[in-house]
């Protein structure tokens, strides 16, 4: 079946550290990766996204790209902030059949310190 | 204000008891979901609707029922829970696209079972 491998938490950083949290994927055919980010007391939140080999999502400084060849969705910041301290899941999305259904992975907290 | 909200927030029962989790959108989203997280295992989907009136399981549905009757709400039911079934709750929705579902979450339910 599907599968999300996050690295293991927690990851803690100075601020303005170079972030990268690993994350690689089993799935047949060509699924959707999504990062999605957890503030402490709150829901997730869609961080970016990537629906094609090659693409790379990017949203408040945050980059994944979507790797087939060595399916992997990585996700990283050049210069982190106290603020993004939160939980970060990898998932994807494969419909197979008429079964829509989304893995996560066990997700990655980061804490940077000033 | 596009939003995903459960109720309750926050709730503590007893072996046996039945509840309901309610959760409700306001963006006329076609699919919604409901997951829960525990510890070192991320998130897990428990049921999720396609539209009104289909549902179907997802990862660990055992203990659990759904109802979609109405396209904003989608209940989560707990017909006898037990101690195991303590968790934090999360019910997401989104459009159905082919590339993936990018889902908004709830803020989340945090279940005590005794």
């Amino acid at each position: 079946g599907d599968s999300v491998t996050q690295m293991e938490g927690p990851v803690t950083l100075s601020e303005e550290a170079f972030l990268t949290i690993n994350c690689t994927y089993t799935a047949t055919g060509y699924p959707s990766l999504f990062w999605y980010v957890q503030y402490p007391g709150e829901g997730l939140q869609l961080l970016l996204k990537a629906t094609k080999a090659d693409d790379k999502g990017s949203n408040k400084g945050f980059e994944a790209t979507y790797r087939k060849e060595t399916t992997s969705f990585h996700l990283e910041k050049g210069s982190v902030q106290v603020s993004d301290s939160a939980v970060y899941f990898c998932a994807l999305f494969r419909p197979s059949g008429g079964y829509q259904k989304v893995t996560f992975g066990t997700g990655t907290k980061l804490q940077v310190i000033p | 204000e596009a939003q995903v909200t459960q109720n309750p927030r926050y709730l503590i029962t007893v072996t046996g008891k039945k509840l309901t989790v309610t959760c409700s959108q306001n963006m006329n989203h076609e699919y919604m979901s409901w997951y829960r997280q525990d510890p070192g295992l991320g998130l897990r989907q428990i049921y999720y609707s396609m539209n009104v009136e289909v549902t179907d399981k997802g990862d660990v549905p055992e203990g659990y029922k759904v109802s979609r009757k109405e396209k904003r709400n989608f209940p989560l039911i707990l017909e006898s829970p037990s101690p195991n079934q303590t968790s934090l709750y999360f019910c997401a929705s989104s459009l159905i696209r082919t590339s993936g579902y990018e889902q908004y979450f709830g803020p989340g339910t945090r279940l005590t079972v005794t």
